[in-house]
C-alpha cells in the first residue's frame, strides 16, 4: 500500500518568512496530492491540491510542487502570518473505481511567531 | 445545516458499552469515509463507502462496525472497545467515483474509552 512521509514534524518561523514542508510517497500510481490545514480543535480543511499531470500550482501565498520521478511534493507558504499557525497534512491518493483512498503524512505543526 | 456534521462531539464510554457515532453530509456527495486521528500518528483511513457500498476496510478490528443506510448518512457502531481506541474519529465525504476530488471533513467525535 501507499506510504507517505512528511518532514519536518514541527516548524517555527518568524512572521513574514517562508515555510516549506516536504512529503514523499511510495506508490507511483498515486495521482492526487492534497494538502490539509487543521487548526486546534477544528476539522482538517483543504488548502491546495495538485494532480499528477501538473508540476506546480499556486494560490496566492501558497504553492505546491510535485516531482513524480522522485516521488515527492512540497508545500510552500510565503509571507507567513500568525493565522497560518496550524498542523498541515499532506496526502496521496489513487482513485480508480471508488472514492479518495487518501494516505496521510504524519503532519507538520507550523508556528508563526509575530 | 451545511457541510459534514458529526454527533456526538465528545463521547466517553466504558469497555463493555455499545455506542454509535453518526455522520451526516448535506453536500450531495456519493462517497463517505471514516478516519481515525490519534496523537502522534497520521490520519488513518478506516472505511470507505462509495454509492452506499463498502469499498475499503483497512484491516480495522471487528469491534468497529460501519453502516451506510443512504448516501447522506454514515454510522460507526462501537462495542467492547479498548483504551487504545481513544482518538478523534473523523468523517469525510467527497463527490467521486472514478475521480479525485476534495474530501470535506466533519469536526470529529472525540472518543475516550475508560
Amino acid at each position: 500500500g501507499e506510504n507517505v512521509e512528511q518532514h519536518p514534524s514541527t516548524l517555527s518561523v518568524q512572521e513574514g518568512d517562508s515555510a516549506v514542508i516536504k512529503c514523499t510517497y511510495s506508490d507511483s500510481a498515486s495521482n492526487y496530492f492534497p494538502w490539509y490545514k487543521q487548526e486546534l480543535g477544528k476539522r482538517p480543511q483543504l488548502i491546495i491540491d495538485i494532480r499528477s499531470n501538473v508540476g506546480e500550482k499556486k494560490d496566492q501565498r501558497i504553492a505546491v510542487t510535485l516531482n513524480k520521478t522522485a516521488k515527492h511534493f512540497s508545500l510552500h507558504i510565503t509571507e507567513t502570518q500568525p493565522e497560518d499557525s496550524a498542523v498541515y497534512f499532506c496526502a496521496a491518493s489513487f482513485s480508480a473505481y471508488a472514492g479518495n483512498m487518501l494516505t496521510f503524512g504524519g503532519g507538520t505543526r507550523l508556528m508563526v511567531k509575530p | 445545516e451545511t457541510g459534514v456534521t458529526q454527533t456526538p462531539r465528545h463521547l466517553v464510554m466504558g469497555m463493555t458499552n455499545k455506542k454509535s457515532l453518526k455522520c451526516e453530509q448535506h453536500l450531495g456527495h456519493n462517497a463517505m469515509y471514516w478516519y481515525k486521528q490519534s496523537a502522534k500518528k497520521p490520519l488513518e483511513l478506516m472505511f470507505v463507502y462509495s454509492l452506499e457500498e463498502r469499498v475499503e476496510n483497512n484491516s480495522v478490528p471487528s469491534r468497529f462496525s460501519p453502516e451506510c443506510p443512504n448516501s447522506s448518512h454514515l454510522f460507526l457502531h462501537l462495542h467492547t472497545l479498548q483504551p487504545e481506541d481513544s482518538a478523534l474519529y473523523l468523517c469525510a465525504s467527497s463527490q467521486t467515483v472514478g475521480a479525485n476530488t476534495e474530501a470535506f471533513f466533519g469536526q470529529g467525535t472525540r472518543l475516550t474509552v475508560v
